[in-house]
């Protein structure tokens, strides 16, 4: 079946420490990819997204993400992690039939 | 510079009432519109999606319809609510797709909590 798969429910770091989010897709074509974050009660904002091109992809507050076509990944990561970046992470999938799928998210918890 | 609102932010109604959810986009045309529900530990399910006035496709069967009757106004209804319903509504808008493929990403309301008592 097709879906977008995070496989992490609930991350916890140390303020500072690296990150790293999975974010696997099965779908018969490359998608169009997408990170995107929600902060508790609020919509979702973009953080990056890939559609073509360079794999490595750059996104706002210090997130890259990498496209790994061999392995249907989509990996969301950060070298330091602020407080401020404690939020619940969703990779999505954007179709040609103009529909865009969500994973079930990745809740972040940092700690002092 | 476009904006997508959406109400009301909260929402209480009891088993068996109706519901109207609305969203309304400005500063664009002709855009793709979606509902998404948010349940705990289900990420985000995309309920409908409408690439036209008149226009509906749905993901899920369900108790909810949608409707488009403006270009830029989406409405998520239902006849009577069941607790199942209880969940996070959000709407979200997308710059329409071309046979050259996309290259927008969804852009979301501030969603609406529908608690059904």
């Amino acid at each position: 079946a097709q879906s977008v798969t995070q496989p992490d429910i609930h991350i916890t770091v140390s303020e500072g420490a690296s990150l790293e989010l999975r974010c696997n897709y099965s779908y018969g074509a490359t998608p169009y990819l997408f990170w995107y974050v929600q902060s508790p009660g609020q919509g979702l904002q973009l953080l990056l997204k890939y559609f073509s091109g360079d794999t490595l992809v750059q996104g706002i507050k210090g997130f890259e993400a990498e496209f790994k076509r061999s392995q249907s990944s989509f990996n969301l990561r950060k070298p330091s992690v602020h407080w401020s970046d404690a939020a619940e992470y969703f990779c999505a999938v954007g179709l040609t039939g103009n529909q865009f799928y969500f994973g079930t998210g990745t809740s972040l918890t940092v700690i002092p | 510079s476009q904006t997508i609102h959406q109400w009301p932010a909260t929402l209480v109604q009891p088993v068996g009432s109706p519901l109207s959810l609305e969203c309304t986009v400005e500063g664009t045309s002709n855009p793709n519109l979606y509902w998404y529900r948010q349940a705990a530990g289900r990420g985000l399910q995309l309920l409908f999606y409408s690439v036209g006035i008149g226009q509906i496709s749905s993901e899920v069967p369900q108790n909810l319809s949608a409707s488009r009757p403006q270009d830029r106004q989406f409405i998520l209804s239902s006849k009577k609510l069941l607790l199942s319903d209880s969940g996070f509504y959000l709407c979200a808008w997308s710059v329409r797709w071309d046979t050259r493929g996309m290259n927008t990403e969804a852009f979301f309301g501030q969603g609406t909590r529908l608690t059904v008592v």
